[in-house]
This record gives C-alpha cells, structure tokens and sequence, in this order.
C-alpha cells in the first residue's frame, strides 16, 4: 500500500535545531519532496532528494535514505517565522505524489 | 514573481448547487494538478493534466466532481451537486515535466457546502 507517515506535532525553540522524520511505503519510487506550509497559506517547495544523502540549502537540510524508506527536514537557527506546517511526500515517478498529513512545528521564543 | 491564479478565493454554497473553481498555472508549466486538503486526510490527489490532457483522476469522485483543462491557460475543477462533505481547501499547483524543480501551488480556494 501507499503510507506517508510524520508526527503531527512538534515543539522547539528560537535558535535551536529541529529534526522533522518522515517514513514511507509506496509502489514505486523516484524521490521524495519537502513543502513548508505556513496556516492559511499553500504550501512551498523546499527541496526534493533522489538521491541517497544529506542536501543541504541554507538553514534547511534534507537527508534521504531510500533502503530504509526514510528521510529527514533539517531545521537550523530556527526562527519564529519557521513556525508552520512541514509537508513530506513521496514521488512514485507516476505524478503522484503522496503526502503525509504533515508535522505541526511551533518554534517558541 | 510567476504565480499560480485560483479563484475564487472562498466560496460559501448550498448543498446540492454546482462550484466552478478556477486555476490559471505559470506559463510555460505543462503538469497542473488539483488536490483537496483537510484537517483528517492531508493533501489529496483529485486530478492532473500533462500537456492539458487529463492522465490521472482515480482520486476523484466521478459521479460529482470533474476537472478539464480547456486551453493551457486555464483549469477547472466543477463539484455538482456539492454536499457538506465537499467543504475543504481545494489547490491548484503546476509545474514541469519532472519533479526536480517542486510545484508551484495556488493560494487555494476554501469551499464551505452548507
């Protein structure tokens, strides 16, 4: 079957680092992609990996690992305005894309 | 900075009447898609269209819901007749021919069937 699975909640502090898991099952797969998604708003595009290994893009990292059906966001030097909803999903190469529910990440002062 | 066009923005309907919900993606972009998001189930797949024809919509109901893309400039995604179960964020998102580069999503259209 086709599973996406992320913790629904996280909290962290300003100025800290934040590890977010994601864990799927799905028939097929060519990559797995991250969205930021601030409440209220449509989600953005932070980074899709293909590759084994960590990708790293400013604050934010992604690391994939395709034998073990997992990959991690990492957050750095978390800011207030990181505060949002973190969106992974998984690309079966067949255009469709599955998304976990997302993690709820509220960073505090 | 190119964006993607969804109106309208919120729509408030009477169960049984029909919602048109529009979407105008990034010119150039070939792979439109339209997803559903709630609080229970996340994003979900309803529809998409490469090079406006229609490849996927196994994750919509049939009997209701349709979604054509009659010029390249414009997508549609109609509910009739809706039912409060309907009510959700409906998303529009574009993009290239592969994944590499993510998808531009629309600000959304919020359907309340009452």
């Amino acid at each position: 079957g086709q599973n996406i699975d992320q913790p629904t909640e996280m909290t962290a502090t300003e100025g800290a680092i934040v590890q977010i898991n994601c864990t799927y099952q799905t028939s097929g797969f060519n990559g797995l992609f991250w969205y930021q998604q601030h409440a209220g708003e449509a989600p953005t595009f932070l980074s899709y990996n293909v590759l084994d290994g960590l990708e790293e893009k400013g604050r934010f990292s992604s690391f994939l690992s395709r034998s073990k059906g997992y990959s991690y966001l990492l957050l750095k030097e978390l800011q207030m305005k990181d505060s949002a909803s973190y969106l992974c999903a998984s690309d079966s190469g067949t255009y469709k894309y599955i998304f976990g529910t997302g993690t709820r990440l509220k960073v505090l002062a | 900075d190119a964006r993607v066009t969804q109106t309208p923005r919120h729509k408030v309907t009477e169960m049984g009447q029909e919602v048109t919900m529009r979407c105008q993606p990034i010119l150039g972009h070939n792979t439109v898609f339209w997803y559903r998001q709630t609080m229970m189930q996340g994003l979900e797949l309803l529809a998409y269209f490469r090079n406006r024809a229609p490849l996927d919509d196994s994750g919509m109901p049939k009997d209701r819901f349709s979604a054509e893309m009659p010029d390249a400039t414009l997508a549609t995604l109609k509910i009739q007749p809706s039912e409060p179960r309907d009510s959700a964020v409906y998303f529009c998102a574009s993009g290239g021919s592969t994944g590499a580069h993510g998808y531009t999503f629309g600000s959304g259209t919020r359907l309340t069937v009452v």
